[in-house]
């Protein structure tokens, strides 16, 4: 069975800080590692993904996000935060199981203050 | 290239009634999956197919089923709709069922049951 966890269902930057998101996992198989944004009314977008090549994914809009495999954790961070990034963000992990199905967390929504 | 689109955007049914939900998959894209999101929490995996088969399946009843036509398009129909049923459903197309194959989501169907 494979889970996802994301601490902080809310967080609050002000613009240009540093965002960070957490997530850890569970998986009892090498996982791939996906982060989605959600903006309002709207699907979800791939941010970026982890395929067990680097360790250091870089994705759009400046996030990237570290698999540390020790920690089971592929935390999301971005160096300075736009008011654009203000959105929902999803952790999800897939792994090689019936329908090689996305298993998404429960979000962490994304304020930027001016 | 046109994405993935959904239909209709919003629909509202009455307990006990049955809806039909439509996705039309990116070109080229033989693997279709459906999720639903309740309101504050992450996508669920509902069921994915593959070339008109039904390729695995989520922890919902089967008054949830679904169809894959042969242009690769899909529906998704539940049965006796209960007030938990109100979510927005996404589809997610992929170029092929592996588990390195992105999925691309469309914008979602929101379901409101009164």
């Amino acid at each position: 069975a494979q889970s996802v966890t994301q601490l902080g269902s809310h967080v609050s930057v002000s613009e240009g800080a540093l965002v960070l998101l957490r997530c850890n996992y569970s998986s009892s198989v090498p996982p791939y590692l996906f982060w989605y944004v959600q903006y309002p009314n709207q699907g979800l977008q791939l941010l970026l993904k982890y395929t067990s090549a680097a360790t250091l994914v870089k994705g759009i809009n400046g996030f990237e996000a570290e698999f540390k495999k020790s920690e089971t954790s592929f935390h999301l961070t971005k160096p300075s935060a736009h008011m654009s990034d203000a959105a929902e963000y999803f952790c999800a992990v897939r792994g090689v199981n019936a329908g090689n199905m996305l298993t998404f967390g429960g979000g962490t929504r994304l304020m930027v203050k001016p | 290239e046109t994405g993935v689109t959904q239909s209709p955007t919003h629909l509202i049914k009455t307990r006990g009634q049955q809806v039909t939900l439509r996705c039309s998959s990116q070109s080229g894209h033989n693997t279709v999956s459906w999720y639903q999101q309740a309101l504050g929490q992450g996508p669920q995996f509902i069921f994915q197919y593959y070339r008109e088969e039904e390729n695995g399946r989520g922890n919902f009843p089967p008054r949830f089923s679904g169809l894959q036509f042969p242009n690769y398009s899909s529906e998704l129909n539940v049965n006796a709709l209960e007030l938990d049923d109100s979510a927005l459903y996404l589809c997610a197309s992929s170029l092929d069922r592996g588990v390195a194959y992105e999925q691309y989501f469309g914008p979602g169907t929101r379901l409101t049951v009164t």
